[in-house]
């Protein structure tokens, strides 16, 4: 059982947008910056959003994050076959004092 | 370019100890807090262990204490990742990441740069 809470999957057709949620409590997302990470099949997962809505260069502005409360999104807008991948969120947690995860995301495209 | 490169994974029986290793290049390694991410097969990730970048302060999920042991060797460019008393649970791809915000602390770190994986299976 993670700590934070993504829906198992997602999917979307081309040129569509999608959203991810993030559901967490006081101790972590309230408190602290949400990270999300993209993981394609069959590879290391890599970082997609920073800092809740920061994107690392090279990461397309199709890519969005936002936070409120304690919840965050992952937008897509835009979508793209490429985009077909596992999505995860993360936070620190004050009260575990370490990273916690989200379950995951299955984006498929259609 | 901002390399890691882990090894040391294998096929353990359960009980059994492993060393995992990750050669870092590319970056100034002795200002940056390192990081061991897990994920069993077919499962999501799950946070392992950290290192503060001289070596002062560790973390460990609390599901391993007493079982794993982070170590860094600065003058290698090098995290271990020592695991002993293996468990079938533990099988996973163990990823080695480097921390984000280059402060030293693995507190409030986040994941920047990832390595490929290395593969630990416990199984009789």
């Amino acid at each position: 059982q993670s700590v934070l809470t993504q829906p198992p999957s997602a999917s979307g057709t081309p040129g569509q947008r999608v959203t991810v949620s993030c559901s967490g409590s006081s101790p972590n997302i309230e408190s602290n910056y949400v990270y999300w990470y993209q993981q394609l099949p069959g590879t290391a997962p890599k970082p997609l959003i920073y800092r809740n809505n920061q994107r690392p260069s090279g990461v397309p502005d199709r890519f969005s994050g936002s936070k409120s409360g304690t919840s965050a999104s992952l937008a897509i807008s835009g979508l793209r076959s490429e985009d077909e991948a596992d999505y995860y969120c993360a936070t620190w947690d004050d009260s575990l004092s370490g990273v916690v995860f989200g379950g995951g995301t299955k984006l498929t495209v259609l | 370019e901002v390399q890691l490169v882990e090894s040391g994974g294998g096929l353990v029986q359960p009980g059994g100890s492993l060393r995992l290793s990750c050669s870092a290049s590319g970056f100034i390694f002795s200002s940056y807090a390192m990081h061991w991410v897990r994920q069993a097969p077919g499962k999501g990730l799950e946070y392992v262990s950290a290192i503060s970048s001289n070596g002062g302060s560790t973390y460990y999920a609390d599901s391993l204490k007493g079982r794993f042991t982070i170590s860094r060797d600065n003058s290698k460019n090098t995290v271990y990742l020592q695991m002993s008393g293996l468990r079938a649970e533990d099988t996973a791809v163990y990823y080695c990441v480097k921390g984000y915000y280059g402060s030293g602390s693995y507190y409030h770190d986040a994941f920047d740069i990832w390595g490929q994986g290395t593969m630990v299976t416990v199984s009789s």
